[in-house]
């Protein structure tokens, strides 16, 4: 398995462009995850989704952040429009919930610089 | 909804020396309890859990120890060595929900060789 799958690795835009972030989970994994890293606030859950359907996007900063998975193999993030302070590393996370695979694994993540 | 606590921060120890990160959770629902390790740059790895039907696990030089009772947790490296600096999270699911994994916030591990 090559594991959860992210793309770009990294990403420079200038602020007001529209960025999209990739990510294919683990086959067989039902639960996707969106965290944000930066120093000050750490590792921050954004959104995350259970058999495709969104459960919980309280963590979404604003409007300018939406996320989507058409189907069990694909997500995206997307923020639009960027902001500097958007910059950090965004991370996707699969996770199954059968008995030999409850933890998470992480994606390489993206390193998003918006300047 | 659950609160992870993680302690401390930052945590310095001689090569060779034994290290230990404290967590302490909030919901009783709570039932799995993994260990990622961030190394710089790279992605958080997971690197031991355990099940709240079990009170202690080890593998090789780390070890984590459990207590449904008092709801905390704890990380154990023995011997550790430079290469076990990183920062470590510890985290916590209910695995009947399926809902998310909360984080702890962090403790940046230095091994001075």
């Amino acid at each position: 398995d090559a594991g959860v799958i992210q793309s770009p690795r990294h990403e420079v835009t200038e602020m007001g462009q529209e960025v999209t972030l990739r990510c294919k989970p683990i086959s067989g994994h039902n639960s996707l995850f969106w965290y944000r890293q930066t120093m000050m606030r750490g590792l921050e859950l954004l959104i995350y989704f259970n058999n495709n359907v969104p459960i919980d996007d309280s963590g979404m900063p604003e409007d300018r952040f939406s996320a989507k998975m058409p189907n069990a193999s694909f997500s995206t993030l997307k923020i639009q429009p960027s902001e500097p302070r958007d910059s950090a590393v965004y991370f996707c996370a699969s996770s199954g919930l059968d008995r030999y695979r409850y933890g998470y694994t992480f994606g390489s993540g993206t390193r998003l610089t918006v300047v | 909804g659950e609160n992870v606590e993680q302690h401390p921060s930052t945590l310095s120890v001689q090569e060779g020396d034994s290290a230990v990160i404290k967590c302490t959770y909030s919901d009783s629902a709570s039932n799995y309890f993994p260990w990622y390790k961030q190394e710089l740059g790279k992605r958080p790895q997971l690197i031991i859990d355990i099940r709240s039907n079990v009170g202690e696990k080890k593998d090789q030089r780390i070890a984590v120890t459990l207590n449904k009772t008092a709801k905390h947790f704890s990380l154990h490296i023995t011997e550790t060595q430079p290469e076990d600096s990183a920062v470590y999270f510890c985290a916590a699911r209910d695995l009947n929900t399926g809902n998310q994994f909360y984080f702890g916030t962090g403790t940046s591990l230095t091994v001075i060789p």
